[in-house]
C-alpha cells in the first residue's frame, strides 16, 4: 500500500493567516491526489484534485500544488469556515489510501 | 445532481455481518461510468477507504479487509450495499458512501451513518 504522511497532524491559526499542510507519499504517484475537508460532524468535501485543480466552486484561496510524493495544500488567507481537518488521497494505485488529516484550529 | 443517503442498523454485535446500504437519487446507479465507494471513519480517527463498485460491476476492496466485504450493486432499488462480516469493536465507525466519475473523486458524500459493535 501507498503511505500517506501528513504534517502538521494539527496547527493552531488565526483568521487572515497563510496555511500550508504537507502530504508526503511513500512512493510516486504522479499528480493522482486530492484534498479534502471535513468541517465537524460532516461528510467531507473534495476541494483540490489532480493535484492543483481547483473543484468548481471552492474558493481560490485554496490551491494545491506538487508531483510524484511532495504535495501541499495551501489557504492564502484563513476564513472562519476554514477551520476543520484537511485529508490527502492518493487514488494512483490501489488500495485508495487517506492520509492521517490536518486539524485547523483556531488560536 | 447526485444524492446519497446511507442506511442500515446502528448496533451490530460482534462476528455478525453488518449491512449498509447507500440509497442514489438524482441519477440512475447503472448508468455514467460511475464509482461508488464506502469509506469509514472510527471514532475521532481518520479516513479509510474500504473498496468500491464501478457501474459495470467490478470490484475493488482494500486487501486487509478483502476477506470480510462484498459491495454490490441493486439497480432495481438504484442502490449499493456493503456486507462486512466477522465485526469486531475495531469495526466500530461512521461509514460513508460516496461516488465519483473517476476513481478517487469523491464527490459527492452520503451524510454518514455509525455503527456501533457491541454485544
Amino acid at each position: 500500500d501507498i503511505q500517506m504522511t501528513q504534517s502538521p497532524s494539527s496547527l493552531s491559526a488565526s483568521v487572515g493567516d497563510r496555511v500550508t499542510i504537507t502530504c508526503r507519499a511513500s512512493q510516486g504517484i504522479r499528480n493522482d491526489l486530492g484534498w479534502y475537508q471535513q468541517r465537524p460532524g460532516k461528510a467531507p468535501e473534495r476541494l483540490i484534485y489532480g493535484a492543483s485543480s481547483l473543484r468548481s466552486g471552492i474558493p481560490s484561496r485554496f490551491s494545491g500544488s506538487g508531483s510524484g510524493t511532495e504535495f501541499t495544500l495551501t489557504i492564502s488567507s484563513l476564513q472562519p469556515e476554514d477551520f476543520a481537518t484537511y485529508y490527502c488521497l492518493q487514488h494512483n494505485s490501489y488500495p485508495l489510501t487517506f492520509g492521517g488529516g490536518t486539524k485547523v484550529e483556531i488560536k | 445532481q447526485v444524492q446519497l443517503q446511507e442506511s442500515g442498523p446502528g448496533l451490530v454485535k460482534p462476528s455478525q455481518t453488518l449491512s449498509l446500504t447507500c440509497t442514489v437519487s438524482g441519477s440512475s446507479i447503472s448508468s455514467g461510468g460511475y464509482y461508488w465507494s464506502w469509506i469509514r471513519q472510527p471514532p475521532g480517527k481518520g479516513l479509510e477507504w474500504i473498496g468500491h463498485i464501478h457501474s459495470s460491476g467490478s470490484t475493488y476492496y482494500k486487501p486487509s479487509l478483502k476477506s470480510r466485504v462484498t459491495i454490490s450493486i441493486d439497480t432495481s432499488k438504484n442502490q449499493f450495499s456493503l456486507k462486512l462480516n466477522s465485526v469486531t469493536a475495531a469495526d466500530t465507525a461512521l461509514y460513508y458512501c460516496a461516488s465519483g466519475l473517476l476513481m478517487g473523486f469523491f464527490d459527492p458524500w452520503g451524510q454518514g451513518t455509525l455503527v456501533t459493535v457491541s454485544s
